[in-house]
């Protein structure tokens, strides 16, 4: 079955760009969509096809994909990013869905 | 405001059957695919099981094949996991969640909490 890996931790001082990334064997042709989920709380979608932001995400979240990695930035980080990431594929061919392990992002 | 309660969660020995149920609220349930989705404690995301808006179309995480059958009533906008011969290692909070564009799940619930120990 389908593996997405993901670094299981980044750390970041505030105000500085997060990167986290999602690595998958020809990643670049599925669309890859991220959910932060912090202590206690169910996951929140950030990113959905590879680079949109739903309503009320802020402008600070992005992402790419190309090759075999996508990734989510997060600009000007804030001590209120803190959370753990996970990237999240539909495997087309399969029917099934794929969540990477998860990154969790440590602002300094 | 899109709404998903999710209830039923409980603790159970294994071997043991348990239904879980999702209420949907503030959107047009049937128009929507939807997805279970679980968390172990400490652990990270699992995606279980998808069913089509229609529950024409079902598919299954290898681990659950056999064991988990999902379905739903649209006539009263509920989503609910079947789950049989439950195991330790189902120990988990059991989310719903339903999809949006491009299979991302735009909205997902608090979940419940199933605990399989004898």
């Amino acid at each position: 079955s389908y593996v997405l890996t993901q670094p299981p931790s980044v750390s970041v001082a505030p105000g500085e760009t997060a990167r986290i990334p999602c690595g998958g064997t020809n990643l670049g042709g599925k669309s890859v969509h991220w959910y932060q989920q912090k202590p206690g709380q169910a996951p929140v979608l950030v990113i959905y096809s590879d680079v949109a932001r739903p309503s009320g995400i802020p402008e600070r979240f992005s992402g790419s994909n190309s090759g075999s990695q996508a990734s989510l930035t997060i600009s000007r980080v804030e001590a209120g990013d803190e959370a753990d990431y996970y990237c999240q594929v539909w495997e087309t061919g399969s029917g099934l869905r794929v969540f990477g392990g998860g990154t969790k992002l440590t602002v300094l | 405001q899109v709404h998903l309660v999710e209830s039923g969660g409980e603790l159970v020995q294994p071997g043991r059957s348990l239904r879980i149920s999702c209420a949907a609220s503030e959107f047009y349930f049937s128009r929507y695919n939807m997805n279970w989705v679980r968390q172990a404690p400490g652990k990270g995301l699992e995606w279980v099981a998808y069913t089509s808006r229609d529950a024409v179309i079902k598919y299954y995480a290898d681990f659950a094949k056999g064991r988990l059958t999902i379905s739903r009533d649209n006539s009263n906008n509920r989503l609910f996991l079947q789950m049989n011969s439950l195991r330790p290692d189902d120990t988990a909070l059991y989310y719903c969640a339903r999809e949006g564009e491009g299979g991302s799940l735009d909205y997902w619930g608090q979940g419940t909490l199933v605990t399989v120990s004898s």
